[in-house]
């Protein structure tokens, strides 16, 4: 399978439990991304990296989430002390960064995550 | 700042046109990407225009103005899983910036 894949795909946790998420991206690109997307929106960015560098955060992103990508391949992003409110869809997506490239974006199934 | 426009939801009927409209206001632009994304499913690639005018392919064509702001997905001959959320984006310093989407159901 050559696509982005993420785990898990459904996560269930109690308020002000920590939760961790994988991604894995399409092997040959250096840009990965995270999104967030909640129920009747659009995808909303949070945070990408080129190879291991996080180059942007998004000024939205609380204090309780920080992502890694330790080699420049696959990311984990960690939500500390969940609140009911990080209930969404957390997306994945990667791509490579070329001159003259359109940029496109290609998406992993996501992981759901529900706090209760 | 951003705000990238377009309507809630939208219903058309089995092998007819439809068009899907997005107004945005960014800086920085570098192109408007549209994606469609099925329920409880990822967004898959449609369209991407940097240039004004008309992008063709199949079924699908979209268009844009980047002097008014504004773009538009034109799905030709619906077919019934053509129902689904249809994105727009607009990318900006790499990243994407999406409008809140269209929700669009065909019936037969």
């Amino acid at each position: 399978d050559t696509g982005v894949s993420q785990n898990p795909r459904h996560k269930i946790t109690k308020r002000g439990q920590n939760v961790t998420f994988r991604c894995d991206p399409i092997s040959e690109h250096n840009r990965l991304y995270w999104y967030r997307q909640t129920l009747g929106q659009g995808p909303e960015f949070l945070t990408y990296f080129q190879n291991e560098a996080q180059l942007e955060k998004s000024r939205l992103l609380s204090d309780r989430f920080s992502a890694e990508r330790p080699k420049g391949s696959f990311s984990t992003l960690e939500i500390q002390r969940t609140e009911q409110g990080d209930s969404a869809m957390y997306l994945c997506a990667s791509n490579t960064a070329q001159r003259g490239i359109k940029g496109e974006q290609f998406f992993g199934p996501g992981t759901r995550l529900t706090v209760l | 700042g951003q705000n990238i426009d377009q309507p809630t939801e939208m219903t058309a009927t089995e092998g007819a046109i439809v068009q899907i409209n997005c107004t945005y206001q960014t800086s920085g632009f570098n192109g408007l990407f549209w994606y469609q994304q099925h329920a409880g499913e990822a967004p898959t690639f449609l369209s991407y225009n940097v240039l004004d005018g008309l992008e063709e392919k199949g079924r699908f064509s979209s268009f844009l103005s980047r002097s008014k702001g504004y773009s538009y997905l034109l799905l030709k001959e619906l077919q019934m899983k053509d129902s689904a959320s249809y994105l727009c984006a607009v990318i900006r310093t790499d990243k994407l910036i999406f409008g809140t989407g269209t929700r669009l159901q065909v019936f037969p």
